[in-house]
């Protein structure tokens, strides 16, 4: 049972477009959520989070959109460069949680000149 | 800081053997993570440890897998016997104490299992 889901296994942008990554969950205790970013033969890296109280939430190029009435949420890349290829996780905790999070199975971002 | 260090960066195995998979935490960091990586499953997590004692060990996929926290900067996974279906990459992880949920978690470069 997959309590949080990333539906699109690849995406391929244009440089200087919009990237949008979406992940879906199931488990309505959730109230954190996190995006890491995995490059090749590295760990992934912690990117950008947002607590349940907020729909929105900035950083750079980077901006994480929470709906908690469809339980999603969305990562925007604007505007996308090639340094951003890579795959991206979705991830959620639940308060009280012991930092447990759980992760997606990741999106796999391709931006081309 | 090093950052999460785990060793080996890669194995290759054969059926049946035994691996043995090592992390070193960031220092001062009271969580340790164990997850795998595979293409159908994604990111999952196997255990994970608060101030070396096991939490959760509910995501191991079986009796052939432990691992043990003998110490604050040292943890190993232990495969036995080793299977080709446990042919992934094993991250280790690791998270500070203090605040609350959603804590940045920081993973070590992980270990590429190749069982034969």
């Amino acid at each position: 049972d997959q309590q949080v889901k990333q539906n699109s296994p690849s995406l391929s942008v244009q440089e200087g477009r919009i990237s949008i990554l979406n992940c879906d969950y199931t488990n309505s205790m959730f109230d954190y959520f996190l995006w890491y970013k995995k490059y090749p033969a590295e760990g992934p890296t912690f990117l950008i989070s947002i607590s349940s109280i907020k729909d929105k939430n900035e950083d750079g190029r980077f901006t994480v959109f929470l709906n908690k009435s469809a339980k999603h949420l969305s990562l925007h890349i604007v505007p996308s460069q090639p340094g951003d290829s890579a795959v991206y996780f979705c991830a959620a905790s639940v308060t009280g949680g012991y930092n447990k999070l759980i992760f997606g199975a990741g999106t796999r971002l391709a931006v081309h000149p | 800081d090093a950052g999460v260090i785990q060793s080996p960066r890669h194995e290759v195995t054969e059926m049946g053997q035994e691996v043995t998979l090592r992390c070193k935490p960031i220092s001062g960091h009271d969580y340790l993570f164990w997850y795998r990586q595979t293409m159908m499953r994604g990111l999952e997590l196997l255990i994970y440890f608060n101030n070396n004692v096991p939490i959760d060990d509910s995501g191991m996929p079986e009796d052939r897998f432990s691992a043990k926290m003998p110490n604050a900067s040292f943890s190993t996974l232990k495969i036995q016997p080793s299977e080709p279906r446990d042919s992934a990459v094993y991250f280790c992880a690791s998270s500070p104490l203090a605040g609350g949920p959603g804590d940045e978690q920081f993973f070590g470069p992980g270990t590429r299992l190749t069982v034969l």
